[in-house]
């Protein structure tokens, strides 16, 4: 099994405040984890991958970040959220193969 | 950047009917993925193909690749209600660390 937990499912925060969405798999161990943001009626857009504990790339500069303290754990923060933060957050991780990804049921954040 | 495109935006059919989706991408790629998403929902796999391939099957899916004019088809054949969905193309560099470059999606309405 490639499970992904994805928490919280949704958030409502306010404009300046800290974020912290968390990402956990099981299955193969050293995958692959990557952070993606869709917009509404959009696709989606990297924005960060980790290769291992410790390894992360980011793909967008913006005011998010990421973390991978632990083989099966990922998160995404922010010091200060932005209007434009809004969107739906999806955790994805490689299996055996690096070529297929596997979603999480994703985090739909929305920043008023 | 967004490499892959789709075409159309959306697509409604009647179950039964086919569906065809196309996909266009830049840059040369190792392989090309497509993923359903359901309303609200993560991603799922639905079918690969490298770039030394020109079409796959997987049960009623169909998918060519046409490396000379970089473009992708995904058909859906005897449609039911349950393929409503939105539908992605997915290309991956030869170095990419498994990383996706999306496109914007088709958004297919099967009515029954």
């Amino acid at each position: 099994s490639q499970t992904i937990h994805q928490w919280p499912a949704t958030l409502v925060q306010p404009v300046g405040s800290p974020l912290s969405l968390e990402c956990t798999v099981e299955g193969t161990s050293n995958p692959n984890l990557y952070w993606y943001r869709q917009a509404a009626g959009r696709g989606l857009q990297l924005l960060f991958y980790s290769v291992g504990i410790g390894q992360i790339s980011s793909e967008v500069p913006q005011n998010l970040s990421a973390s991978r303290p632990q083989d099966r754990q990922f998160i995404l923060s922010s010091k200060k959220l932005l209007l434009s933060d809004s969107g739906f957050y999806l955790c994805a991780r490689t299996g055996a193969s690096t070529d297929t990804q596997y979603f999480g049921p994703g985090t739909r954040l929305t920043v008023l | 950047s967004q490499q892959g495109e789709e075409d159309p935006q959306a697509l409604s059919i009647q179950e039964g009917e086919n569906a065809t989706m196309n996909c266009s991408y830049k840059t040369s790629i190792n392989n090309l993925q497509w993923y359903r998403q359901n309303s609200g929902r993560g991603l799922v796999h639905l079918i690969l193909i490298r770039s030394n391939e020109r079409e796959k099957h997987s049960g009623r899916l169909r998918v060519t690749l046409d490396t000379s004019k970089k473009s992708s088809s995904l058909l859906i054949t005897a449609s039911r209600a349950a393929d409503t969905a939105s539908y992605f193309c997915a290309t991956a560099g030869s170095t990419s660390y498994g990383k996706l470059t999306f496109g914007q999606g088709t958004i297919l309405t099967v009515h029954p």
